[in-house]
């Protein structure tokens, strides 16, 4: 199975700072590397797809970039409505792995 | 507009066998590259996806869990059933049914998902 290690784990920023969150794949994966968000309480919803399209109604803040096994997801101005866990996923091959996520908190 | 609703017990004991239904609206499972995966989440973890079934009835299983789990359609009634047997504690968690279709590659709509607890 191919693993995923994101990292962070958790942070913490201020509202206005720049994050960004990696994922890195233990085998090459091309561009088949999503973002999920995740409220409490709540199922994960989908950010970005194949590693850097933004999925629609998901506001721009959000970007993804990287390929082959080297991902991260930028916010580029956090919002307090960031606050959340956030997920990558890769879609290369069953068994359509998740990280292990990343938990976002506002100072 | 595409929603997906699960449905199923609660409340299992450690050896049975449990059974959800995912009841969706908003697209047909025979559309050609459409598909529908479950993905589990246990209480405080990352999810794990279980499986897909496609449009074409072709059937996707994480290879850990494979020989206990069966996905099937029903594309009259707009369903997809998740058989898993042999539950233990474990399998505590809450289970999600999610559409999947053909060049996003990912989980685009989710249900609510469903929490279910296997105790003696």
């Amino acid at each position: 199975d191919i693993q995923l290690t994101q990292s962070p784990s958790s942070l913490s920023a201020s509202v206005g700072e720049r994050v960004t969150i990696t994922c890195r794949a233990s085998q090459n994966i091309s561009n088949f590397l999503n973002w999920y968000q995740q409220m409490p309480g709540t199922a994960p919803r989908l950010l970005i797809y194949t590693a850097s399209t933004l999925q629609s109604g998901v506001p721009s803040r959000f970007a993804g970039s990287g390929s082959v096994t080297d991902f991260s997801l930028t916010i580029s101005s956090l919002q307090r409505e960031d606050s959340a866990t956030y997920y990558c996923q890769e879609t290369y091959t069953t068994p359509l792995t998740f990280g292990g996520g990343t938990k976002v908190e506002i100072k | 507009q595409i929603t997906l609703k699960e449905s199923g017990p609660t409340l299992l004991k450690p050896t049975e066998t449990l059974t959800l239904t995912c009841t969706f609206s908003g697209f047909s499972l025979t559309t050609n590259g459409v598909g529908v995966g479950w993905i589990r989440q246990p209480p405080g973890k990352a999810p794990e996806c279980l499986g897909v079934i496609y449009w074409d009835d072709d059937k996707r299983y994480t290879p850990s869990l494979k020989s206990r789990l069966s996905i099937t359609k029903d594309t009259s009634k707009n369903q997809v059933v998740l058989t898993m047997t042999s539950v233990d504690p474990v399998d505590t968690a809450t289970y999600y049914c999610a559409h999947r279709v053909r060049g996003v590659y990912a989980f685009d709509y989710w249900g609510q998902g469903t929490l279910v607890t296997v105790s003696s």
